[in-house]
């Protein structure tokens, strides 16, 4: 089936440093992938939706400038959080869809789980 | 806000026992699909049942669509203590991401 790397799995850092969490379709090309936030026992906020080759496009209330999407191929994409602070601490779960067209299920990483100190 | 609402939000049950979640959305959709996530984990794609669908089988999972009301359900049956984990439904409405619910978080008792 259809497999999403996330990497890291896990991050614990100083409060100021920037993060790069990668998220890589493994068998599959996607042109769109999707990066989501999640609090304990919530569910899955929707943060930005990621283009190959094309801007990320945010949802309301995403600070673009502080968590940089690049999405280089179309196996690729990644969230840099910058300068992260506390605040950040999170789950960041990244997903893609097979180009393949609709009525295709999304694949999920494992998430990545961030605490800034 | 959230499109999909799950019913309820907590279960607990004994194993061997079915568990059934609900899942009620707002506008029409191209399909609708139910996840499970183990605690810290990501999502894992259960099954997807197409608007033009009713009902739709895998292996223990049984998932039924009313677009009249708008509504959906997902059955486990036997269960097992494998079974614990949250259980999201989310709606594909063709071109916008995914929109999950709050998710069940179901628990089964040895």
């Amino acid at each position: 089936g259809a497999v999403v790397s996330q990497h890291p799995s896990w991050v614990i850092c100083k409060s100021g440093t920037s993060v790069k969490i990668e998220c890589r379709s493994l068998d599959f090309q996607a042109t769109t992938m999707f990066w989501y936030r999640q609090f304990p026992k919530q569910s899955l906020m929707l943060m930005a939706t990621s283009n190959e080759g094309s801007k990320a496009t945010y949802e309301q209330g995403v600070e673009k400038d502080k968590f940089l999407i690049n999405h280089a191929s179309l196996t690729l994409s990644t969230l840099t959080v910058t300068s992260a602070h506390p605040e950040d601490s999170s789950f960041y779960i990244c997903s893609a869809r097979n180009a393949g067209g609709h009525n295709q299920p999304q694949h999920f990483g494992d998430g990545t789980r961030l605490s800034i100190l | 806000s959230q499109q999909g609402e799950e019913d309820p939000q907590a279960l607990s049950i004994q194993e061997g026992e079915n568990a059934t979640m609900n899942c009620s959305y707002k506008t029409s959709i191209n399909n609708l699909q139910w996840y499970r996530q183990n605690s810290g984990r990501g999502l894992v794609h259960l099954i997807l049942i197409r608007s033009n669908e009713r009902e739709k089988h895998s292996g223990r999972l049984r998932v039924t669509l009313d677009t009249s009301k708008k509504s959906s359900s997902l059955l486990i049956t036997a269960s097992r203590a494998a079974d614990t984990a949250s259980y999201f439904c989310a709606t594909d409405l063709g071109i916008t991401p995914l929109v999950f619910g709050k998710g069940t978080r179901l628990s089964v008792i040895a």
